[in-house]
């Protein structure tokens, strides 16, 4: 089955470290995405990515970092940085970033701090 | 700036108790707003896109409408497996503040039905 797989499902961080969240996609999707959300908030975007090598920062980017060595995968890195990376954290894609068509997510990725 | 309001925040009803959620939106141009339904623990899974006013889409007791200012979900008979939380979310038609055709969520609304 086609699909978005995170990993892993729960994660701790401990002062001072930098944690890497995995997201694979076998959609064939150019897109993908970062959001994070948070208890009573509406989803918000952290990073986005039309091509390999390419991303783009999204209305909260501080403290988070990723890469895109090849289009099935797009992992982020929550730094020591973010101060406040208690969350839970999806990953989506979608055909283009300029298409309107929907994106898909994830099953996510809960960070908690230790 | 774009904004999604959802309303209410949470909605309880009994298995068979017909209601509808809202979505309003104020956006500079609409180029598509799309219904998620999100259970606790995992991530939102697609329900419907609407592109245009006057718009409808239907899945099982589900189904998705569509204003100008306003999207409604109505649930007709709903089953205690409906109850998760649902979302709504736009994209915009003009690319503002850098980020491309980027989606806004709401904050959602949490469906419970009991038995």
């Amino acid at each position: 089955d086609g699909g978005i797989t995170q990993s892993p499902k729960y994660l701790f961080r401990k002062e001072g470290q930098n944690v890497t969240l995995s997201c694979e996609q076998n959609l064939n999707h150019d897109a993908m995405y970062w959001y994070r959300q948070d208890p009573g908030q509406g989803l918000r975007l952290i990073y986005y990515s039309q091509i390999v090598n390419d991303f783009q920062k999204g209305d909260i980017a501080e403290g988070y970092s990723v890469s895109r060595e090849k289009k099935e995968s797009f992992p982020l890195t929550v730094t020591s940085a973010q101060k406040n990376p208690t969350a839970f954290y999806l990953c989506a894609s979608t055909w283009s970033i300029y298409s309107n068509q929907p994106q898909h997510f994830g099953d996510g990725t809960r960070l908690s701090i230790l | 700036e774009d904004q999604v309001t959802q309303s209410p925040e949470a909605l309880r009803l009994q298995e068979g108790e017909s209601s509808s959620l809202n979505c309003s939106y104020t956006v500079s141009g609409l180029r598509g707003l799309f219904w998620y339904r999100q259970d606790p623990g995992k991530g939102p899974e697609f329900l419907f896109t609407l592109y245009s006013a006057g718009e409808e889409k239907e899945k099982e007791r589900l189904k998705a409408t569509l204003t100008k200012k306003e999207s409604f979900l109505h649930i007709t008979a709903p089953k205690p497996e409906d109850s998760a939380t649902y979302l709504c979310a736009v994209q915009a038609r003009e690319n503002s503040g850098g980020s491309n055709y980027k989606l806004t969520f709401g904050k959602g609304t949490l469906l419970t039905v009991n038995p």
